[in-house]
């Protein structure tokens, strides 16, 4: 059973750079034909789609995030991950790591990151 | 971008009703359209997609319908467990785009 899990500082100051990785277990990174993304929600609020890997390296991104965000696989390891630079407040946010087939169906449990000095 | 607009912002119901959630998209896209149940604290949970397809393990009583711009989920007979906040999501096209969501409570 494929699990995701996501893992990185919860704290990050404002200017600075959040780093999160997800780590892919019960399954390859490398399969073909699947998606790995990353998916936030800041506190009481709706769902917003960062940015996805394909399997073969393209990425996409959020227009809104895109001059900030940087997705990489590291297929040794089986992990992915987000970049996503100059960090404001507005970036508190719980985050999630994410497989797509079609729809999104695998999800990590989510992890907090609060931005503050 | 694809605009996905999610009516009601909430739904006020009991246990046992017939509930329909409403999902509609700025532009077609076609059946790429996916439903998702969170309950506080928890990850989305995919009940539907392709826009009508339940996906792994999810109760009958959940039917999704639609295509282009329209499309609703039904929840038939809703059980205690189904109080949470519905989204829809569009994958036709990028960047993938989420509803604002709809919360069913008592």
């Amino acid at each position: 059973q494929l699990q995701l899990q996501e893992s990185g500082p919860g704290l990050v100051k404002p200017s600075e750079t959040l780093a999160l990785t997800c780590t892919v277990s019960g399954g390859s990174i490398s399969s073909s034909g699947y998606y790995w993304g990353w998916v936030r929600q800041s506190p009481g609020k709706g769902l917003e789609w960062i940015g996805s890997i394909y399997y073969s390296g393209t990425t996409y991104y959020n227009p809104s995030l895109k001059s900030r965000v940087t997705i990489s696989v590291d297929a040794s390891k089986n992990q992915f991950s987000l970049r996503l630079t100059s960090v404001t407040a507005a970036d508190t946010a719980v985050y999630f790591c994410a497989r797509r087939d079609s729809a999104i169906v695998t999800w990590g449990q989510g992890t907090l990151v609060t931005v503050s000095s | 971008e694809i605009v996905m607009t999610q009516s009601p912002a909430t739904l006020s119901v009991s246990p046992g009703e017939r509930v329909t959630l409403s999902c509609r998209a700025s532009q077609s896209v076609s059946v790429s359209l996916g439903w998702y149940q969170q309950k506080p604290g928890q990850a989305p949970r995919l009940l539907i997609y392709g826009a009508s397809t339940r996906a792994t393990g999810v109760p009958a009583r959940f039917s999704g319908s639609g295509s282009g711009t329209y499309f609703t989920l039904t929840i038939t007979s809703l059980q205690s467990e189904d109080f949470a906040v519905y989204y829809c999501q569009q994958y036709h096209n990028w960047p993938l785009t989420f509803g604002g969501g709809t919360k069913v409570e008592i």
